[in-house]
Parts: structure tokens; sequence; C-alpha cells
């Protein structure tokens, strides 16, 4: 089945406690993104990629990272949480070529604490 | 990016159409329009997208304005499954993708 996977589905963490969620597509497909979702904010774009070592910063890019070593893998990674990462991510990804809708993954819920 | 305007809330019967509006009058020449929905706290999912055309796959049509300043997303049949946060985003693909989503309408489906 083609799909987006992301793991863990649920973390909770404690401050400054480094950790990666990651995410993982079988469609081959060129472009990835991360996004978070928080209550009034709606969905806003952390970090997105284009293709393998090509990646470029979001909307809310600060307190992350991302890496693209092959092409199906996009994993987040935040270096020092902290409470205010606490929010419900989803990665996503579509095909480079053509006007397509990105295919999103069922999400992360994260608490720091 | 082009803003847009969508209805908070909708309600539709089950097995009748759902027709879900959405305003983008500042859409430039190049964007697409694109529609997701979003259950619950499920990642969204993407039903339709078009540009100048009326298009039409096995979830929904979309008819888009002569002006290309508003749109109409058409649920045919609308089931309880059908019951969400709908988002209209125009996009224009081969820039930053970003997909911009604003607050979209909770359409509920009743029995």
């Amino acid at each position: 089945e083609a799909q987006v996977t992301q793991n863990p589905r649920y973390l909770i963490t404690v401050t400054g406690k480094k950790l990666t969620v990651t995410c993982s597509q079988n469609m081959n497909h060129e472009y990835m993104s991360w996004y978070r979702q928080d209550p009034g904010l709606g969905l806003r774009q952390i970090y997105y990629s284009m293709n393998v070592e090509v990646t470029d910063k979001g909307d809310v890019p600060e307190g992350y990272k991302v890496s693209r070593k092959e092409k199906r893998n996009f994993p987040l990674i935040l270096e020092s949480p902290s409470p205010n990462q606490t929010s419900l991510y989803f990665c996503a990804s579509r095909p480079g070529q053509g006007a397509y809708g990105y295919t999103f993954g069922s999400g992360t819920r994260l608490t720091v604490v | 990016d082009a803003k847009t305007t969508q209805p908070p809330s909708m309600d539709c019967a089950e097995g009748r159409a759902a027709n879900l509006p959405c305003n983008h009058s500042t859409i430039s020449g190049n964007e697409y329009v694109y529609w997701y929905r979003q259950i619950h706290s499920q990642g969204p999912q993407y039903i339709i997208h078009g540009l100048k055309n009326n298009e039409t796959n096995e979830m929904a049509s979309l008819i888009i304005t002569e002006d290309r300043k508003s749109s109409t997303l058409i649920l045919p049949h609308a089931t309880l499954r059908d019951t969400a946060v709908y988002y209209c985003i125009p996009y224009k693909w081969g820039g930053s993708e970003k997909l911009v989503f604003g607050k979209g309408t909770k359409l509920t489906v009743n029995p």
C-alpha cells in the first residue's frame, strides 16, 4: 500500500532530551515536508525537501533539524525539545513532477514536559 | 500567497450533495486550487485540484468560476464519513512547496 509512515504515533518526553521522529514513504516521491498543527494556529510548515540532500526552511524551523540522506526517509530531529514544541506533527510527500497532491502520514503527537 | 475565504461551518444531510464554496479572488494565473480535508486529527487527505477547468474524480467534483476568483467542491452523495474540515488551498508547484492551510470549513454530515 502506498503510504507515508511516521513513528512514533505518540511520544511524551522531557525538556532537553534529543529525539527523532521518523518519516518514510514507499512511493519514490521527490518532495517531502514536515508540518506541525496547533489549536488556533492551524498547520504550519517546518521544513521541506525537494530531493536527496536538498532541504529548506518552512515557516517555523526554529528548534528543528531535518536530513534527507535517502529518497524515502525524511526524519525530523529535535535536538533540545522544549514545551512549546508540544504539538501534532505531520510528514507529507508528493512526486516531483506534475501538479500532484501531497500524501500525509497519520501524525505524531508529541508532548514535551 | 493568495488569500482564501471559506465559511467556518456547514451542515449537510446524509445522501445529499455537499457544496463547499471558497473565495480566492487574489489567485494568480499559475496557481492551482487544491482541496484537502482533515478528519478529526488524522493527516490531511488530498481530494482534488484544478487550474481553470472543472474537474471530477472518484471523491468529488471541483467547479472553478471562469474568472478563477472562486471555486466549489462538490461531494455528490455525502456520507457520515465525510464529516471533516475542508481546506481550499491555492498552490503553485515549483515554488516553495508550502501548503498554506487556512481555517477551512467544518462540514458536518447529519444522519
